[in-house]
């Protein structure tokens, strides 16, 4: 069982280059997310998608953009990289029914991206 | 607005210690609360949860926590803590926003474990 996969784990971009992390999820769960994460910061929503073709703003949206073509994956663009997207990111995701309905997140094992 | 505050930024303690990280959180209903542990290069794993009942909750590796809604307060404990246990730590509150789930995390405890 993979759970949520993230891939690239390590990406180095230059300013004003654009890339796409990657999150795919095998437990069929509706609700999908992303977060970044800084020192001191915790963990912070980017977007988020409550099923396909849904998706919303979290806290911190601007520079990112997402889509939700199928339940399984939920990919992270960014458009022009900043220096202050260098961070770690997550892919999180949440059923609605069972346990998998109580609210537990599971997460990917993150992605770590520098922008230079 | 929902909120999480974990108040130590760092914790250290030698193996064998007792533990307890605390959290404390704002929010208008019945909370969902949650405690996630995240080891070093990982993703978040849950540690254990709170949803109504029992409010003293058993959770994964020996950790339990206790929801005290008078002090909103959700404190993480350990009565006897073991090197592995080197992480860090996020509280969490769970809820709603304009009928979409979103969850708030605190900014994490660091616990170092001395031998």
């Amino acid at each position: 069982n993979a759970g949520v996969t993230q891939t690239p784990k390590f990406q180095v971009l230059k300013t004003g280059q654009s890339m796409t992390l990657q999150c795919a999820q095998d437990m069929n769960h509706e609700y999908m997310s992303w977060y970044r994460q800084d020192p001191g910061m915790g963990l912070r929503l980017i977007h988020y998608s409550v099923g396909a073709g849904i998706t919303d703003q979290g806290e911190v949206p601007n520079g990112y953009n997402v889509s939700r073509s199928t339940t399984e994956d939920f990919p992270l663009r960014l458009l022009s990289a900043a220096p202050s997207q260098t961070s770690v990111y997550f892919c999180a995701s949440k059923g609605t029914s069972g346990r998998a309905g109580t609210g537990e997140l599971f997460f990917g094992e993150g992605s770590r991206l520098t922008v230079l | 607005a929902q909120s999480v505050t974990q108040p130590d930024i760092h914790i250290t303690v030698s193996e064998g210690a007792s533990l307890e990280l605390r959290c404390n959180y704002s929010y208008g209903a019945t909370p969902y609360l949650f405690w996630y542990v995240q080891s070093p290069g990982q993703g978040l794993q849950l540690l254990l949860k709170y949803f109504s009942g029992d409010t003293l909750v058993q959770g994964i590796k020996g950790f339990e926590a206790e929801f005290k809604r008078s002090q909103s307060s959700f404190n993480l404990r350990k009565p006897s803590v073991h090197w592995s246990d080197a992480a860090e730590y996020f509280c969490a509150v769970g809820g709603t926003s304009g009928g979409s789930y979103i969850p708030t995390f605190g900014r994490g405890t660091s616990l170092i474990v001395h031998p």
